[in-house]
Formats: C-alpha cells, sequence, structure tokens
C-alpha cells in the first residue's frame, strides 16, 4: 500500500523567501504525485502533477517539485514567497490499477508567510 | 461553468439525526469522491464510485452511506451511528481512466451539536 508522509506540520517563511515543503512516499510501483492547496474553508485546488516524463514538474503560482526516485522524494518548491501562498498544502500519491484511481494524502502543511 | 458543487456550504444537526450532504458534478466525470477532514489528519477517503451504481468502501465508511443513482450525483448520509460527525466534508470527481487527478468541490462544513 502507498503512503505520504510530510515533514512539518508548520513551516514559517517571510516573504520573498524560498519555500520548500517536504514530501515523501512509499510506493511499490511507479507512482503518480500530486500537490495540492487548500485555502481556509475551501477545496483543496491541484498546484502540479507528476506522472511519468520530465521529473521537474512546473505549476501554476511559481510553484515546481522535483521527482527523485531514489530518495522517493517530491518537495514542493517556489523561489519567493509571497503572502497569498498562506495556506494549507497536501501532497498526494496515487497508484492507478484496474481503473479508476485513489489518491492517499499527506496530512498537509501549514505555510505561514510573514512580513 | 464546469464544475463539482456541494450544499449547504455550512450544516448544524442535532446529534442522533441522520443529515444528507450534497454533491453534483457537470464534468461529465465517471467517478466521484467523498472524503472526511479533521484538522492535522489530513483527508480520509469515506466513499468512492467509479461508476453508476456502483460504490465501494473506502478507509472509513463506518457510519456512513452513499448512493450513485445518476452520473452527476453522489450525496453522502452521515447517521447516527457515526461517533464524531462533526467535521469538513469534502467531495471530488475525476476521470475513470487514463487520469489520475481528482477535482475537489468547495466542501461542507457539518457540526453537530
Amino acid at each position: 500500500a502507498q503512503s505520504v508522509t510530510q515533514l512539518g506540520s508548520h513551516v514559517s517563511v517571510s516573504e520573498g523567501a524560498l519555500v520548500l515543503l517536504r514530501c515523501n512516499y512509499s510506493s511499490s510501483v511507479p507512482p503518480y504525485l500530486f500537490w495540492y492547496v487548500q485555502y481556509p474553508n475551501q477545496g483543496l485546488q491541484l498546484l502540479l502533477k507528476y506522472t511519468t516524463g520530465a521529473t521537474l514538474v512546473k505549476g501554476i503560482n511559481g510553484f515546481e517539485a522535483e521527482f527523485k526516485k531514489s530518495e522517493t522524494s517530491f518537495h514542493l518548491t517556489k523561489p519567493s514567497a509571497h503572502m497569498s501562498d498562506a495556506a494549507e498544502y497536501f501532497c498526494a500519491v496515487s497508484v492507478s490499477a484496474g481503473g479508476g484511481n485513489k489518491l492517499t494524502f499527506g496530512t498537509g502543511t501549514q505555510l505561514k508567510v510573514e512580513l | 461553468d464546469g464544475g463539482i458543487t456541494q450544499s449547504p456550504k455550512y450544516l448544524f444537526r442535532k446529534e442522533g439525526q441522520n443529515v444528507t450532504l450534497s454533491c453534483e458534478q457537470n464534468l461529465n466525470h465517471d467517478a466521484m469522491y467523498w472524503y472526511r477532514q479533521d484538522p492535522g489528519q489530513g483527508l480520509r477517503l469515506i466513499y468512492y464510485s467509479q461508476i453508476v451504481n456502483d460504490f465501494q468502501k473506502g478507509d472509513i465508511a463506518e457510519g456512513y452511506s452513499v448512493s450513485r443513482e445518476k452520473k452527476e450525483s453522489f450525496p453522502l448520509t452521515v447517521t447516527s451511528a457515526q461517533k464524531n460527525p462533526t467535521a469538513f466534508y469534502l467531495c471530488a470527481s475525476s476521470p475513470r481512466t487514463g487520469y489520475n487527478e481528482q477535482f475537489f468541490g468547495p466542501g461542507t462544513r457539518l457540526t453537530v451539536l
């Protein structure tokens, strides 16, 4: 069975600083990996996804993530944080089998951006 | 506009009452999902359906029931058997094959008094 670990339930950065949110996964087969963002009392919005091909994936709002198979990681980064990036971020893994898919989510990382 | 709607946004119920949460999508997706979100626990899968008239239990199905009579609708009933129903509930949908991305609705916050 697959699983996802997000290190750090809360991360705080200064505006303009690098954002790094960590995600490690466990999967017995090649995974599909996702990062979602959630603003308070809202649903989840897809930031980016890795399926196959290029291991560096670019998403919306200037975020990107790199799939590293040897490290079983899919960390999310953004070069310069903005106040509007304050939200909760979820990493998820999917293993498709027999049609349809189920996502397994990490417990989330709350990002705080300070002036 | 295509998307997923959940209603109501906030719902209050007395303990012991069943309550049904609505989820509708006009994305023509075959698969639909219900998640429960609690602080610090991420999202946990309650039920999912890959096709009309068929659904499967997720990781925390006890105390919940669903139906899938129409492709666009996947209502969730929180029964009185659910011991701790107060939570944020999220509905999602995806194409059945070829894609693994799920699209989420805005959620319903259920409070049981």
